[in-house]
């Protein structure tokens, strides 16, 4: 079963702009994660953040988590139109990953 | 370094015809295998997963099966495909018993289902 919900399904922006992408789940949790997927391909790791852990950075990259909403976001700052792609949650629990159903961000150039 | 491989990368099949996808993995030895199913525009569902040669988890009831001849290899099959068989097919893996946390994708398999 789909444990994540990611918000928004679809985001449109100009390159230079921001991309926030919201998660929210229903269990408890050991970690989550953000997956990226360009179209038509496998999906790559972006991001851990654990449990304990309310925020983290990465480049242009930064999640937020919160347990007691059971959400996380994704912020992408300064876009590119190599950003575009499908962008997945995913919590980790008993050695199982549960997938959201993703946010497809479009940067137009 | 580790990779992945799946094949064949697109798929197009009758209704009622068998299936065989195919993911190995280099670069690593007793690797976590897992099967993931991806319908278009949506998340992706675990299929099966692998902690070993000869040992396979199934996660929903469906017409596929997975099989892991070697410890690298690792198979989905199905004897008859149905159109809802359509999708893209994901292999991935992770080590570690419990795993670790971020799995390793492969490139997907399309399979389209006539």
């Amino acid at each position: 079963s789909q444990q994540g919900e990611e918000d928004p399904q679809a985001l449109s922006i100009q390159e230079g702009e921001n991309a926030t992408m919201n998660c929210s789940y229903k269990t408890s949790i050991n970690n989550l994660q953000w997956y990226r997927q360009n179209s038509g391909r496998g999906l790559v790791h972006l991001i851990l953040i654990r449990s304990n852990e309310r925020e983290k950075h990465s480049g242009r990259l930064r999640v937020t988590l919160d347990t007691s909403k059971k959400s996380s976001s994704l912020l992408i700052t300064a876009s590119r139109a190599a950003d575009t792609a499908s962008y997945f949650c995913a919590t980790h629990r008993w050695g199982k990953l549960i997938f959201g159903q993703g946010t497809e961000l479009s940067v137009k150039p | 370094s580790q990779t992945i491989h799946q094949w064949p990368a697109t798929l197009v099949q009758p209704v009622g015809s068998p299936l065989s996808l195919e993911c190995t993995v280099e670069g690593t030895s007793n690797p976590n295998l897992y099967w993931y199913r991806q319908a278009a525009g949506r998340g992706l569902q675990l299929l099966f997963y692998s902690v070993g040669i000869g040992q396979i988890s199934s996660e929903v009831p469906q017409n596929l099966s997975a099989s892991r001849p070697q410890d690298r290899q690792f198979i989905l099959s199905s004897k008859k495909l149905l159109l809802s068989d359509s999708g893209f097919y994901l292999c991935a893996w992770d080590v570690g018993d419990p795993p670790q946390e971020t799995q390793y994708f492969g490139p997907g398999t399309r399979l389209l289902v006539l």
